[in-house]
């Protein structure tokens, strides 16, 4: 079985400062996805980045990149520049493709706190 | 907006009554799954539905709760004879699949359904 493990429950940075969230998982697979997702107080969940395990760039999108360690079976987002409206939580999450199901397994997240 | 929508959005009910939620998923979207997740906690996957058939089932899914997509559109996720620990908020989200995709296509999820059972 898949399972997500993200040890930090919060974490908390200055605005405009760089925070890296850490996240690791367990799998025998050798094809899958990694995700992950920001989830702010009380509104809905939304997709952050991806990366395709098959792939050894890692992902970036704007201020958000990952470090992906195939090896180390670690998956971790790092936030530049960051912003009060990056306050959220954050949950790395493992699709398996094998089974053409789409079926996300989520961590148990970290709340990020912006400061001002 | 056309995102997922899902109804009600909080819900109070006493211990033994029945509750059912609504998703209406993305138009034209093929795959809907249903997730519930607790304070504090990561989303635990539920079931999940290509069209209008039901593909799988999590353990977690037990016989009090039933899903349905009757007409490959929108879908309900009802509990039967509500307990405490089934207060949790339950996510809705759909997806496309194209018949040439990679399954890596983007989830998009609903705002959720916050359930109390007192």
């Amino acid at each position: 079985a898949q399972t997500v493990t993200q040890s930090q429950p919060e974490m908390s940075v200055q605005e405009a400062e760089t925070v890296t969230l850490s996240c690791t998982y367990d799998t025998s697979e050798n094809n899958y996805y990694l995700f992950w997702y920001k989830q702010p107080p009380s509104r809905q969940m939304i997709l952050v980045i991806r990366q395709e395990a098959y792939k050894q760039q890692n992902a970036t999108e704007n201020r958000f990149s990952v470090n992906f360690q195939k090896a180390a079976k670690s998956f971790s987002l790092k936030i530049s520049d960051s912003q009060l409206g990056d306050t959220a939580m954050y949950f790395c999450a493992f699709m398996m493709l094998s089974s053409n199901t789409g079926k996300l397994i989520f961590g148990q997240g970290t709340t990020l706190q912006v400061k001002p | 907006d056309t995102g997922v929508s899902q109804d009600p959005r909080h819900k109070i009910t006493k211990r033994g009554q029945n509750v059912t939620f609504r998703c209406d998923p993305i138009s034209e979207h093929n795959r809907l799954y249903w997730y519930r997740q607790t304070l504090g906690q990561g989303p635990e996957f539920l079931t999940y539905f290509q069209n209008e058939a039901q593909l799988e089932k999590s353990r977690l899914l037990s016989d009090r709760f039933s899903a349905e997509r009757p007409k490959g559109s929108f879908s309900t996720l009802e509990i039967q004879r509500t307990e405490q620990g089934d207060s949790a908020m339950y996510l809705c989200a759909s997806s496309l699949l194209r018949g040439d995709d990679t399954i890596g296509n983007t989830i998009y999820f609903g705002e959720g359904s916050w359930l109390t059972v007192v």
